[in-house]
């Protein structure tokens, strides 16, 4: 099993460019989130999807939008990038009760120029 | 507003000796706590949890700690070793909230000095 894992690794966007970052579990999770994390910040949730179907937003989600593929991918879209955009993005999954851990893909560093 | 707190950016302490990380929390909503522990370039790894129904909970080398009534908890890792530095993230989620989200604190980092 992979796990999480994200597309890409790393990306430069100069302002006002547009970009998807990718998120893919294959632990038939049903909850799939995506965090943004600045330095001495700790992460930040900016949505969330708990099935299928379903989005929510989260604590910063202004800038973004996100797309639940399917159960097993979950989209998070940058329609005009900012420099305040510029962070680490953390796509995880989890189980569907409360006490499941949350399981983190590696993280996607964005700069924003 | 920052609902979890982790008032300490950094600890340092002896290969062997404990480590002990502190969280508190302000929403009396949260009923589930976990730590995560992060290295340099990678994503967040889960640690251990604790139900609000416990006080304790055992795994290891680490247990956490809840107080309730304090609205505080705390990770102790014992003995330290340096494989442990890393960033230690406390979080918090509520079962009331739709998809369980999780509330970070900002971090504590770790250093284990041999």
């Amino acid at each position: 099993n992979a796990g999480v894992t994200q597309t890409p690794k790393f990306q430069v966007l100069k302002t006002g460019q547009s970009m998807t970052l990718q998120c893919a579990q294959d632990m038939n999770h049903n909850s799939m989130y995506w965090y943004r994390q600045d330095p001495g910040m700790g992460l930040r949730l900016i949505y969330y999807s708990a099935s299928e179907g379903t989005t929510d937003k989260g604590e910063v989600p202004n800038g973004y939008n996100v797309s639940r593929l399917n159960k097993r991918e979950f989209s998070l879209r940058l329609e005009s990038a900012a420099p305040s955009q510029t962070s680490v993005y953390f796509c995880a999954s989890s189980g569907p009760n409360v006490d499941n851990e949350q399981f983190f893909g590696p993280g996607t560093r964005l700069t924003v120029l | 507003d920052q609902q979890v707190k982790q008032n300490s950016p950094s600890l340092s302490v002896q290969e062997g000796r404990i480590s002990i990380l502190n969280c508190d929390y302000t929403n009396s909503m949260f009923d589930y706590f976990l730590w995560y522990k992060k290295y340099p370039a990678e994503g967040p790894t889960f640690l251990i949890s604790i139900s609000s129904i416990k006080d304790k909970n055992e795994d290891g080398r680490f247990t956490v700690f809840l107080n309730k009534s304090a609205k505080h908890l705390s990770l102790h890792i014992v003995p330290s070793q340096p494989g442990d530095s890393a960033v230690y993230f406390c979080a918090a989620s509520a079962s009331s909230n739709s998809g369980y989200a999780l509330n970070f604190g900002k971090g504590t980092s770790l250093l284990v000095t041999p």
